[in-house]
């Protein structure tokens, strides 16, 4: 247990329909990742947030998917409108922001076990 | 395109030293290259994170060229356990700045 928690853990849903999916972070990090991974492949990027600030999203993320992070502590991750191609596993990972002396760059990140999606 | 490539397997034996590298253009400058571990149905492990030369932990080493167009992973005396699959982790600057995730590469260990 890394101390990421995300829920649901297995979500089946029919073609059309809307998720969310929930993650809940360590509580001392500041930055939040959402990744898509499917079968046989690597996680790819999705989103991150630093605290509620969400900075980055990957061209992945289309206009049916929207992260939150309201009060910089849990996070959310909607699909609206899935389709089949939006099975895979999503995981969630958090993890503190780099020091100024270091860039400020991507530190250990802690994954959640993951939330596996399946579009019928 | 940023990119990264791994070989997509590797087969060792128990008591062996195994060495994955990770091939990664368009590197950001200020950022750390990270290796992480994952079993099946569990979300990646962190193993070891470093900016440049080499780096030692408890369970690996990371050694990164001067150019950092490149990185090994290197796992001292695999066991069994060890068996899973390896993801280098680096940030680039493309159109956008963006976590890319190596293609992974799958290592075996055998007794």
């Amino acid at each position: 247990d890394t101390g990421v928690s995300q829920n649901p853990r297995h979500k089946i849903t029919k073609r059309g329909q809307n998720v969310t999916f929930r993650c809940d972070p360590i509580s001392e990090h500041n930055r939040l990742y959402w990744y898509r991974q499917t079968l046989g492949q690597g996680p790819e990027f999705l989103t991150y947030f630093q605290n509620e600030a969400q900075l980055e999203k990957s061209r992945l993320l289309s206009d049916r998917f929207s992260a939150e992070r309201p009060k910089g502590s849990f996070s959310t991750l909607e699909i609206q409108r899935t389709e089949q191609g939006d099975s895979a596993m999503y995981l969630c990972a958090s993890s503190l922001r780099g020091s100024i002396k270091s860039g400020g760059g991507f530190l250990e990140q802690f994954f959640g076990p993951g939330t596996r999606l399946t579009v019928l | 395109l940023a990119k990264t490539t791994q070989p997509i397997s590797m087969d060792s034996y128990e008591g062996q030293e195994v060495n994955i590298t990770c091939s990664h253009n368009n590197i950001a400058t200020n950022d750390y290259i990270t290796w992480y571990q994952q079993f099946p149905s569990q979300g990646p492990r962190f193993i070891i994170q470093g900016y440049k030369t080499k780096v030692t932990n408890e369970v690996a080493s990371l050694f990164i060229p001067a150019d950092r167009k490149s990185s090994t992973l290197s796992l001292p005396r695999v066991s069994l356990s060890d068996t899973a699959v390896y993801y280098c982790l680096v940030a680039v600057m493309d159109s956008s700045y963006k976590l890319i995730f190596g293609s992974g590469t799958r290592l075996l260990v055998r007794p």
